[in-house]
C-alpha cells in the first residue's frame, strides 16, 4: 500500500556532530511536511516543501525535496541538547489526500 | 491565545468501558483529525472531518467514533470493540487540505 518510509528510526550523535533522517515515499508528494515531537510532548509543525528540488533553511536545519517528490531530507548541522526528540515527515497519500506520517526518527544528542 | 485543547491528559479506563475523549480548537479551522501514537511508533489516522457535519474513516477506524456538531469540537468515543485501546491520542486542526496540522497536547488512554 501507499506508505512514507523514514529512516533511521533511532540516530545517538555528540553534541556538535550532524544529524540527517532520510523519508521516501512509494508515490509522487504535491508537499511534504515536517513535524518535531519533543519527549512526552506532541508534534509541533516546522516547515512545508512544495516545489521539486526545493532547499529550505532555519537556522541549523536544511530541509530538501527531491527531483521526482518522492524523498525528502532533514539536515541538523552542529547538533544542540535542544535538538533532542522525534522528527517526522508527512505526505498526502491515498484517495483522500491526507497526510500519512512516516514512522519517524528519534535523536538522541550526548552532551 | 488560539490552540486546541484536548483533555483530560490521562485517562485510565477498565476493559470493556466506552471512553470519550475530548478536543476543542480555537482556531477557526474547517479540518479536525484524531490519530493514535503508539510507543516508537509514528501517528495513524483514526478519522477526520474536513466540514462540521461530515466525517470520514481513516487507515484504523475500526473500535473508534466521533462526531462533529460543533466546527470548535471534535469529540473521540473508545469503543469496547477496540481491541488494543490503549495509546497516546492526539487530536489535530489545519485550515484546510494540505496545510500544516496544529496538535493538540494529547491524551494518554490505559485500558486495564
Amino acid at each position: 500500500g501507499q506508505q512514507v518510509m523514514q529512516i533511521p528510526q533511532y540516530q545517538h550523535v555528540q553534541e556538535g556532530e550532524d544529524f540527517t533522517t532520510y523519508c521516501n515515499s512509494s508515490t509522487t508528494l504535491s508537499n511534504i511536511q515536517w513535524y518535531k515531537q519533543r519527549p512526552g510532548g506532541h508534534p509541533v509543525f516546522l516547515i512545508q516543501l512544495v516545489k521539486s528540488g526545493e532547499v529550505k533553511k532555519q537556522k541549523r536545519l536544511t530541509f530538501q525535496f527531491g527531483e521526482a517528490k518522492k524523498n525528502s531530507s532533514l539536515h541538523i548541522t552542529a547538533t544542540q541538547t535542544t535538538d533532542v526528540g522525534t522528527y517526522f515527515c508527512a505526505g498526502p497519500q491515498g484517495s483522500a489526500r491526507q497526510l500519512t506520517f512516516g514512522s519517524g526518527t528519534q535523536l538522541t544528542v550526548l552532551p | 491565545d488560539g490552540g486546541i485543547t484536548q483533555s483530560p491528559k490521562y485517562l485510565f479506563r477498565k476493559e470493556g468501558q466506552n471512553v470519550t475523549l475530548s478536543c476543542e480548537q480555537n482556531l477557526n479551522h474547517d479540518a479536525m483529525y484524531w490519530y493514535r501514537q503508539d510507543p516508537g511508533q509514528g501517528l495513524r489516522l483514526i478519522y477526520y472531518s474536513q466540514i462540521v457535519n461530515d466525517f470520514q474513516k481513516g487507515d484504523i477506524a475500526e473500535g473508534y467514533s466521533v462526531s462533529r456538531e460543533k466546527k470548535e469540537s471534535f469529540p473521540l468515543t473508545v469503543t469496547s470493540a477496540q481491541k488494543n485501546p490503549t495509546a497516546f491520542y492526539l487530536c489535530a486542526s489545519s485550515a484546510g487540505p494540505n496545510s500544516p496540522l496544529h496538535f493538540g497536547n494529547g491524551t494518554r488512554l490505559t485500558v486495564t
